[in-house]
Parts: structure tokens; sequence; C-alpha cells
């Protein structure tokens, strides 16, 4: 089983609508969850990080974490053509590996005009 | 951008060869990282460094070494290049000091090894 795994892909979705990623994760002692987008060819950039249960909103972007079901998700709502990339969930664990992360191997989301 | 740059940016080598491939950064960060990634993966960690001369493995680790002699350089050697090195590498640091729980992820560097 692998540490992190993503919904595979790719998604696509109509423009205006709600695009749904998520990610499970194994390592119950993760402590940060992370939300990075990756356009072709470039490197992958912070758009979302989550700490403890519940939503986390940010404009468009709303980051929902359950550590009792080892899942987290990241829903972009009004979805635009500027929205297509690779969408990394990446976890953090606690203690000893709290400078370590762990990335799924991405979902890609395409927006379709 | 936390002013973190890699050198080369492209490399083609043949197999055999040695590779050192650079990471510099202007931030103070006290983590670095190296990691590849391959079509149909996200970023898989090679090694690790939480302060001059302290690295650690990742998780592919093998057929790498890695050392940091000052703060804001990074570098990673492959000893004798082979053909499954061929992928893009980033370089990364964070910062476990700041508020903002930030990984920042330099340019890359594409490794064809032939």
């Amino acid at each position: 089983q692998k540490e992190v795994e993503q919904n595979s892909g790719p998604l696509s979705v109509p423009e205006g609508a709600i695009a749904s990623l998520n990610c499970t994760y194994s390592d119950r002692g993760s402590q940060s969850f992370f939300w990075y987008r990756q356009y072709s060819g470039k490197s992958p950039e912070l758009i979302m990080s989550i700490y403890s249960n519940g939503d986390k909103e940010d404009g468009r972007f709303t980051a929902q974490l359950n550590k009792a079901s080892q899942y987290v998700s990241l829903l972009i709502r009004d979805s635009q053509p500027s929205d297509s990339a690779t969408y990394l969930c990446a976890v953090r664990g606690g203690g000893t590996n709290a400078g370590k992360s762990t990335f799924g191997d991405g979902t890609t989301l395409t927006v379709k005009p | 951008d936390a002013g973190i740059t890699q050198s080369p940016r492209h490399k083609v080598t043949e197999t055999g060869t040695p590779v050192t491939l650079r990471c510099h950064q202007t931030e103070n960060h006290r983590y670095m990282y190296w990691y590849r990634q391959d079509p149909g993966h996200g970023l898989r960690l090679i090694h690790y460094s939480y302060g001059v001369k302290d690295t650690d493995k990742g998780e592919v680790s093998d057929g790498y070494s890695v050392s940091r002699s000052k703060t804001e350089d990074f570098l990673l050697t492959l000893e004798s290049a082979t053909s499954s090195q061929t992928s893009v590498y980033f370089c990364a640091t964070y910062n476990d000091r700041a508020p903002t729980d930030t990984q920042y992820f330099g340019p890359g560097t594409r490794l064809t090894v032939l």
C-alpha cells in the first residue's frame, strides 16, 4: 500500500463546475497536509495546507481533512481553464518525521471551456 | 519563491558517467530536499538534509549520494549514471522555524541518461 494515494485521473470537468480531488494516507501520526498545483513543465506550488479536522476555505479552494478516516480532499469551485494542472497531495509526519513530506502520484485535472 | 536555483537546468549524459546536480538557496532554510519526478508518479524523495553535514535517505536513495557543506548548497551526485535515473529532479527547501508551513521548490533539472 502506498503511503499517500490519490484518486486516479485524469479528471475532466466543464468550466464553472466543482472539481473534487481526493487523497488517503496510511500514517496515523501524520500532522500536516498539503495540496500542491503543478502546471506542465513547472515546479509544484503550494495552494492549500490544513492541519485540523474540518474544512478550510481559501477563495475558490476548500480543503477538507478527516483524520479518523485518514482522508483529505480538495474542492475547486467555479473551475476555470487556468485550473487545469496536476494536483499533488502531500502529507508530513510528526515527531522525527516532521521534516519529511510524502507525495501522492497526483491527479491531472482538465477544465474544459 | 524562496530564491532556489538549480544547475544545470538540462543535462544529457551517458551511462556510467558521474553527474552532480547543484541546488542553491538564499533564504537560509534549514531543510533541503532532492526529489525525482517521473511520468505518472508524484515526487519521490531521494535524500534530504536537516542541517550542514546532516543528511538522511529518502525512499529512492540507491545510486545517489548528497553533500551539504554550507547552508545554502545541497549537491546530488549520481556516481555512475544509469538510464533508470533519467528523470526531472527537483530541489526543495523548508523553513521549520517559520509560521508558514511551506515547502518551496526549485525550477527543476531535466536529466537524460543515454
